[in-house]
């Protein structure tokens, strides 16, 4: 089955600086990799997501980089601000077309701290 | 997006005992999940809840421990069985696939907080 390995554990960083986190998956049919923010209390949200016909997706200061061949993506974060601090999860999925139904594999999640 | 609800958000239960959360949705979405996430750990998928259909369990997951319904497009419970001080978590809904479509964006609910004593 699929799995998702995500780094790193922690991450602190200045507000205004750049944040990356970076995930790997293993299954070759994953195809749909979002990106979860999770608040501490509150529901994981979805922040951004790409499928695997594109490499690279941008909102705002969130980007997101998918390199199929290596099986590995990953979240940036430009400009940070203090609520951006969180727990950020990467997850890999075969996207629900191909499979008739879809199963999401979570990463370990990263604590993403922005220091004022 | 759906806006998913949880009942109860939060409980605290004596070993031994049954908990039923219940999950309801304000549209007919296609998939329901169901996750449980213990403190600073990741989201970890406990089944698929299939409408009309017994559910799908993950590994180390077993039906006599955590038996699901779902009897609709919309609605569905999860059952924490037999519970022990183990089972302490947060226990999250999640729903993907909207109408008669199936897209592979999931949803969260709030989530119910167990503890067990």
């Amino acid at each position: 089955g699929e799995n998702v390995e995500q780094h790193p554990s922690t991450l602190s960083v200045q507000e205004g600086d750049s944040a990356v986190i970076k995930c790997t998956y293993s299954d070759s049919a994953s195809n749909y990799f979002p990106w979860y923010k999770q608040e501490l209390g509150k529901r994981p949200q979805l922040i951004i997501d790409i499928r695997s016909n594109v490499g690279e997706k941008k909102d705002q200061r969130i980007a997101v980089t998918l390199n199929k061949t290596a099986k590995h993506f990953s979240l940036h974060i430009t400009e940070t601000q203090p609520e951006d601090s969180a727990v950020y999860f990467c997850a890999a999925s075969p996207t629900a077309r191909n499979t008739g139904g879809f199963k999401t594999i979570f990463g370990a999640g990263t604590r993403l701290f922005v220091k004022a | 997006s759906a806006v998913i609800s949880q009942k109860p958000s939060r409980d605290i239960c004596q070993r031994g005992t049954s908990l039923t959360i219940q999950c309801q949705v304000d549209s007919q979405v296609t998939m329901m999940f169901w996750y449980r996430q213990q403190p600073g750990q990741s989201l970890t998928l406990i089944a698929t809840a299939n409408q009309g259909s017994e559910a799908t369990y993950e590994s180390g997951f077993v039906i006599d421990k955590f038996p699901i319904s779902r009897p609709n497009l919309t609605f569905s419970t999860l059952t924490v069985s037999n519970m022990s001080p183990e089972d302490s978590s947060i226990y999250l809904c999640s729903v993907g696939g909207s109408g008669t479509g199936l897209t592979d964006t999931q949803y969260f609910g709030p989530g119910t907080r167990l503890t067990v004593l």
